[in-house]
């Protein structure tokens, strides 16, 4: 099956500086899905993106559904220690229904 | 968070016996979903379920079956544990298919065949 190409497959930065991952897919998208997994835990879902284009926040975080439909991107702005974890794109196509296609994950980590 | 919980969270068993995990979710939702997750390969679907007795395979069915007997609960069988089956498994619900609607993951099952 397809998997997503998520890049980089790990971060180790300072606290306080920004983070940039981003996802590709050789095909299109009609959703694209941002979620964190902390330690032992299950992912959690940041950000929902629905339309080509559309620039969404939650907070310190912003997420972009790419303009050709076959890629996303997450922004970490000030990042804090709790930001700590796994960041996981996942994109859904209409011939899927509600079918999940995961990246391999960003594992994040923040130097206080 | 989605009341959803995971039993075991942990096992470990040996290559050639049966195991079973098990889902069970509070909000009555009607989808229902098994997955594992290895490094670098994100989260991969094994089967899923669309109610009561109606399942359907995933993108890595072979060597698990699934069971749903209730709305509430979702079973994943292992008939055979080989190591290559060694995996973190998540659950996951959704109340219905469309393309807002998100799945909601529960803590996982860590399980370790020897």
């Amino acid at each position: 099956g397809q998997q997503l190409n998520q890049s980089p497959q790990s971060m180790f930065i300072q606290e306080g500086e920004d983070v940039s991952m981003n996802c590709t897919s050789s095909s299109i998208f009609n959703t694209w899905l941002w979620y964190k997994q902390d330690p032992g835990e299950g992912p959690v879902l940041l950000i929902a993106l629905y339309k080509a284009g559309e620039l969404t926040s939650n907070g310190r975080l912003t997420a972009q559904f790419g303009i050709t439909r076959k890629d996303s991107f997450l922004n970490i702005s000030a990042s804090i220690p709790s930001d700590v974890g796994i960041y996981f794109c996942a994109g859904k196509h209409n011939n899927a229904g509600n079918m999940l296609t995961f990246g391999g994950g960003t594992r994040l980590m923040v130097k206080p | 968070d989605a009341g959803i919980t995971q039993s075991p969270r942990h096992k470990v068993t040996e290559t050639g016996t049966p195991v079973t995990l098990r889902c069970h979710q509070t909000e009555n939702h009607r989808y229902m979903y098994w997955y594992r997750q290895d490094p670098g390969h994100g989260l991969r679907l094994i089967h899923y379920s669309y109610g009561v007795k109606d399942t359907d395979k995933g993108e890595v069915s072979d060597g698990y079956s699934v069971s749903r007997s209730k709305t509430e609960d979702f079973l994943l069988t292992l008939e055979s544990a080989t190591s290559s089956q060694t995996s973190v498994y998540f659950c996951a619900i959704s109340e219905s298919l469309e393309l807002q609607e998100t799945q909601y993951f529960g803590p996982g099952t860590r399980l370790l065949v020897l």
